[in-house]
């Protein structure tokens, strides 16, 4: 039992080039999430996912996008990188009961040169 | 919108001594959960213990106790018994109930523990 999965680790990236952070989970969890960590700024929702299939925008959506393959995976895909996305990003997913308890990656830490 | 707000950027304490991690939030709901998540220097994200804003006795874990002031909108975290394992950075998070798609994380508190 892996829990959230997150590829890749490190990645460093010029301004205008993409990339996609891949995310799995292995607990059959409804929802997923996509945050972003800075310093000083705690951490900040990006987009989430409350099923297979649909998708919704947080608190900081612009300039990413996501998709729900299925529902073990979510992916963020920053279309043109930009310094400003320098971040530490995490996914996490929630199995929906009461619990609300969400589990989390171990991050991907990108730099936008 | 919900804030959180952790006064405390950083803390040291002695090992097996206690310490408080503030953290106050702001909010017009009712109903409500709050958290406080644990982040080594491993990067993972790690929740330590919950509450229920309807429950009103204080939430206990081992050596992790909340104390969880409505009124005043205060949820402090206290480790009793620090251990050197407990040093990490740690976030205080709230969400409004029947709304699991909104967390809000305070900016966070760096604890050091000494030896």
């Amino acid at each position: 039992n892996a829990g959230v999965t997150q590829t890749p680790k490190f990645q460093v990236l010029k301004t205008g080039q993409s990339m996609t952070l891949q995310c799995a989970q292995d607990m059959n969890h409804n929802s997923m999430y996509w945050y972003r960590q800075d310093p000083g700024m705690g951490l900040r929702l990006i987009y989430y996912s409350a099923s297979e299939g649909t998708t919704d925008k947080g608190e900081v959506p612009n300039g990413y996008n996501v998709s729900r393959l299925n529902k073990r995976e979510f992916s963020l895909r920053l279309e043109s990188a930009a310094p400003s996305q320098t971040s530490v990003y995490f996914c996490a997913s929630m199995a929906g009961d009461s619990s609300y308890e969400q589990y989390f990656g171990p991050g991907t830490r990108l730099t936008v040169t | 919108a919900q804030t959180v707000t952790q006064s405390q950027p950083e803390m040291s304490v002695q090992e097996a001594e206690t310490v408080t991690l503030s953290c106050t939030y702001d909010t017009s709901e009712n109903n409500y959960y709050l958290f406080w998540y644990k982040q080594p220097p491993s990067r993972q994200m790690i929740l330590v213990i919950r509450q229920e804003a309807y429950k009103q006795q204080n939430a206990t874990e081992n050596r992790f106790s909340v104390n969880f002031q409505k009124a005043a909108k205060s949820f402090s975290l206290k480790i009793s018994d620090s251990q050197l394992g407990d040093t990490a950075m740690y976030f205080c998070a709230f969400m409004k109930q029947y709304n699991n798609n909104d967390m809000r994380f305070g900016a966070g508190t760096r604890l050091t523990v000494k030896p």
